[in-house]
């Protein structure tokens, strides 16, 4: 079996600060998805990537970077942090139509 | 676009009842539909999937039968236990619009009261 690792699991920043969030995985999946998880609203697509330096934008991708340098990464950057946007970030990943893999989230509070 | 409506909130229920969370969706094609179910610090986990009409999917004692006709798949289990509680997402995967975007409905809380 593989995994997805995030971290940090924990993320404090100051209001207007550029944050990074980083994700692993090693199942060898093609596709990495970065989801936003609020409370009450779901599940909420901020960027995809369905190969190596390949981005997608999500409903959500406004005030956030991504990248994918590599297969088994996938990074996420806030460019300003806002304190309404305290959420869980959570990598995922999946080959093709099959199911897709969470890690177990990045918690952002923003100060 | 393609989106996914399910029962929303919390649902409370004593152990051994009958579960239904409602789950619809709207999309072109027959896209795969999935159950999630996501436990408290941690990210959420397959449950399981149908990819055309008719099919069933289950696991756990949980099931849903894709009906294209109703665009539905609604989670149903027999007699829930207290361990069961957790939030329950349904999610559509990609289809011949979406290739490669998996969208999750809003999720709900199941209480199962011992």
């Amino acid at each position: 079996g593989g995994i997805i690792t995030q971290t940090p699991k924990f993320l404090i920043g100051q209001e207007g600060q550029k944050l990074t969030l980083k994700c692993q995985q090693n199942f060898n999946h093609d596709t990495m998805y970065w989801y936003r998880q609020d409370s009450g609203k779901g599940l909420r697509l901020i960027y995809y990537s369905i190969t190596e330096n390949d981005l997608q934008k999500g409903d959500l991708s406004e005030g956030y970077d991504a990248s994918r340098e590599k297969k088994s990464s996938f990074s996420l950057t806030v460019t300003s942090a806002q304190k309404n946007e305290m959420a869980v970030f959570l990598c995922a990943s999946s080959m093709s139509n099959t199911e897709v893999f969470f890690g177990k989230g990045t918690r952002l509070t923003v100060v | 676009g393609d989106s996914v409506t399910q029962t929303e909130g919390q649902v409370a229920l004593s152990e051994e009842d009958f579960l239904t969370i409602h789950c619809n969706y709207s999309a072109s094609g027959y896209p795969a539909l999935f159950w999630y179910v996501q436990y408290p610090g941690e990210g959420p986990q397959f449950l399981f999937r149908a990819s055309r009409d008719k099919e069933k999917g289950s696991s756990r004692g949980f099931e849903a039968t894709y009906d294209k006709g109703t665009t539905s798949f609604h989670l149903r289990k027999a007699s829930v236990q207290e361990s069961d509680s957790a939030v329950y997402y349904c999610a559509l995967g990609p289809n011949d619009t979406n290739a490669y975007k998996v969208i999750f409905g809003k999720g709900t809380h199941l209480h199962v009261l011992p």
